[in-house]
């Protein structure tokens, strides 16, 4: 049973472009959530998709979207890229009416010069 | 929205000593209390978990405790192994919500 696969699981950017990344949840999880790493801090919330629709976000610009596809598959898009975007991206999977429990991948490290 | 505060932000114990790490949380309908292990480069893990109607939880070498009405919450780690190095979050969420983060807590057992 495969787990949260996200990839890429490094790149490198510079100032002001754009990057998506990609997230497949663990089997039979139907919630994705997406959360940001700064290096020696604890992950924040960006948003949550279910059912194909955002449907909770924390405190990121707009410059953070997202998308849930039919096989509960995501992507997470940040556009103008700022320094401080650097971090690590998790991306986290649930099961609808489980309460609080995430599984998560290994995430993303974006790095932007 | 919820807060939560996790101390120590690092913490230095002997091989086979204890270590406990104490979290608190501002949101009082929160209900679910996990905490992860995350190793260097590696994903968070979860490694227990509490939910507001019990006051304790204890799995082999791992313990966490809940006290409501003070709004804190600590994981207790017993006869500490050199492998238990890691960085450990609490977190917290109330029904429907997601997930808060502590700031975690830099955990090495010296052997």
């Amino acid at each position: 049973d495969a787990g949260v696969t996200q990839s890429p699981t490094h790149l490198i950017k510079t100032r002001g472009q754009q990057v998506t990344l990609r997230c497949s949840p663990k089997s039979g999880h139907d919630t994705v959530s997406w959360y940001q790493q700064a290096l020696g801090q604890g992950p924040q919330f960006i948003f949550q998709y279910y059912e194909e629709e955002e449907r909770q976000r924390g405190n990121f610009p707009d410059r953070f979207s997202g998308h849930q596809f039919p096989n509960y598959s995501s992507e997470l898009n940040v556009n103008a890229l700022l320094l401080g975007d650097s971090a690590l991206y998790l991306c986290a999977s649930s099961l609808e009416g489980l309460l609080g429990e995430l599984f998560f991948g290994e995430g993303s490290r974006l790095t932007v010069l | 929205g919820e807060n939560v505060e996790q101390h120590p932000s690092t913490l230095s114990v002997q091989e086979g000593d204890s270590a406990v790490i104490k979290c608190t949380y501002s949101d009082s309908a929160s209900n679910y209390f996990p905490w992860y292990k995350q190793e260097l480069g590696k994903r968070p893990q979860l490694i227990i978990d509490i939910r507001s109607n019990v006051g304790e939880k204890k799995d082999q070498r791992i313990a966490v405790t809940l006290n409501k009405t003070a709004k804190h919450f600590s994981l207790h780690i017993t006869e500490t192994q050199p492998e238990d190095s890691a960085v450990y979050f609490c977190a917290a969420s109330k029904p429907g919500r997601a997930l808060t983060f502590g700031s975690g807590t830099r955990l090495q057992v010296q052997p």
